[in-house]
């Protein structure tokens, strides 16, 4: 079964600066597998990115994926305040799916 | 616009049994899988179960293998987690999912209690 390892667990940010979020996966996964989801604060979580580089509808530009391999990162160029939440990776293991332990992105 | 809205969630004791359910709406339900997520208190996130459009495949974690069950209704849009033996380790908020590869659309969950 393949593990997911997000790094940092939490960071802390000013808006308007650059967020990098790592997941690392355990061994070589097909980037077509690795999904990206935002969650805030008493809600669902929302997909931000699939197939490792692809926004999903609706998703700004500031947002962007990268990574293959195990190495995957989720960009936010531009913090604006209604981003600082939880960030999980995910990865379809066809069929069972496995997410990362999630990063924190909080107001510095 | 995709609406995904769960029911079911409960106090339920140890041992005890309860059925979800998720009314679909905003998509053809009978073209894609559908998945279940949940998440603990506090937690991370964790699959539970996919069934395909069909539903006559169904896949699951092995923490709910053999306790829980996922049907789906077509004529209705709905889908269905049956949760039997029902422990300590499956309190969560129980999210259902459109996709199978990933989670396009999440609904806004359904809080699961297991206490004595």
């Amino acid at each position: 079964e393949i593990v997911l390892t997000q790094s940092p667990g939490t960071v802390s940010l000013s808006p308007g600066e650059r967020a990098t979020l790592s997941c690392r996966a355990s061994q070589s996964v097909t980037r077509y597998n690795l999904a990206w989801y935002q969650q805030k604060p008493g809600q669902a979580p929302g997909l931000l990115i699939y197939s490792a580089s692809s926004r999903a509808t609706g998703i700004p530009d500031r947002f962007s994926g990268s990574g293959s391999g195990t190495d995957f990162t989720l960009t936010i160029t531009r913090l604006e305040p209604e981003d600082f939440a939880v960030y999980y990776c995910q990865h379809y293991g066809s069929p069972s799916w496995t997410f990362g332990q999630g990063t924190k992105v909080e107001i510095k | 616009e995709v609406q995904l809205l769960e029911s079911g969630g409960d106090l339920v004791q140890p041992g005890g049994s309860l059925r979800l359910s998720c009314a679909a709406s905003g998509f053809t339900f009978s073209n894609y899988a559908m998945t279940w997520v949940r998440q603990p208190p506090g937690k991370g996130l964790e699959w539970v179960s996919t069934i395909n459009n069909r539903g006559d495949e169904t896949y699951y974690a092995d923490s709910v293998k053999g306790r829980f069950t996922v049907s789906r209704d077509n004529s209705k849009n709905t889908l269905y987690l049956q949760m039997n033996s029902l422990t300590v380790e499956d309190p969560a908020v129980y999210y259902c999912v459109k996709g199978a590869l990933s989670g396009d659309n999440w609904g806004q969950g359904t809080l699961v209690t297991v206490s004595s």
